[in-house]
């Protein structure tokens, strides 16, 4: 069980560039987030899907698309990357039958910079 | 939308001294989980609250689910430093199916040996 792995782990682009950051689970977790990470702002969801092929926006969704085409995958899309849009990105999942904890597994985060 | 209010945003103790974080918010949630993220790392849940009033070990973490479910707090027990990290409180509504943590800003807690 890897648990919830993310790819790639760094990255740098320029203004403009498009890229894709691939979240995936073999928990067989039905729910799955995406957040950013920066300096004195705790994590921000970006977009979140309850499961394949349905997703939904978080609290700062602009500047980003999702997609859940398979239950174990939850890509996030940047189309034309901002330097604003440098942080570190974070990918979680849930079980939708584990009503005893409420754990979110988190994956070990994407690190991106847009020069 | 919700906010969660987290203090003290960093701490830099002594090994062996005891530890007090918070979180506050101006509405009521109906779970209160705290996590814990080292470097490099994603974050890790310590300790899950249910309850209003509820008070939850593990280990040498203690944390309460105030009575106003607006607040909660998470006490660390004789610092050590592998206690070093940043810690999060995160607040839950399960309305619905749709399941959304929010949470507060954190706080850093550094531990000198």
């Amino acid at each position: 069980n890897a648990g919830v792995t993310q790819t790639p782990k760094f990255r740098v682009l320029k203004t403009g560039q498009s890229m894709t950051l691939l979240c995936a689970q073999d928990m067989n977790h039905e729910y799955m987030y995406w957040y950013r990470q920066d300096p004195g702002m705790g994590l921000r969801l970006i977009h979140y899907s309850v499961g394949e092929g349905t997703t939904a926006k978080g609290e700062v969704p602009d500047g980003y698309n999702v997609s859940r085409l398979k239950k174990q995958n939850f890509l996030l899309g940047l189309e034309s990357a901002a330097p604003s849009q440098t942080s570190v990105y974070f990918c979680a999942s849930r079980s939708l039958r584990d009503r005893v904890t409420d754990t979110q597994y988190f994956g070990p985060g994407t690190r991106l910079t847009v020069l | 939308g919700q906010q969660l209010n987290q203090s003290p945003q960093s701490m830099f103790i002594q090994e062996g001294e005891d530890v007090s974080m918070n979180c506050t918010s101006s509405s009521i949630f109906n779970t209160w989980l705290w996590y814990k993220q080292e470097p490099g790392e994603g974050p890790v849940l310590l300790i899950a609250l249910y309850k209003a009033g509820e008070l939850t070990s593990n280990g040498r973490l203690t944390a309460q689910f105030g009575i106003t479910r607006k607040d909660s707090f998470l006490n660390i027990s004789a610092s050590i430093p592998s206690d070093v990290g940043i810690y999060f409180c995160a607040g839950l509504n399960s309305g619905g199916s749709n399941y959304k943590l929010t949470f507060g800003k954190g706080t850093l807690l550094t531990v000198n040996p």
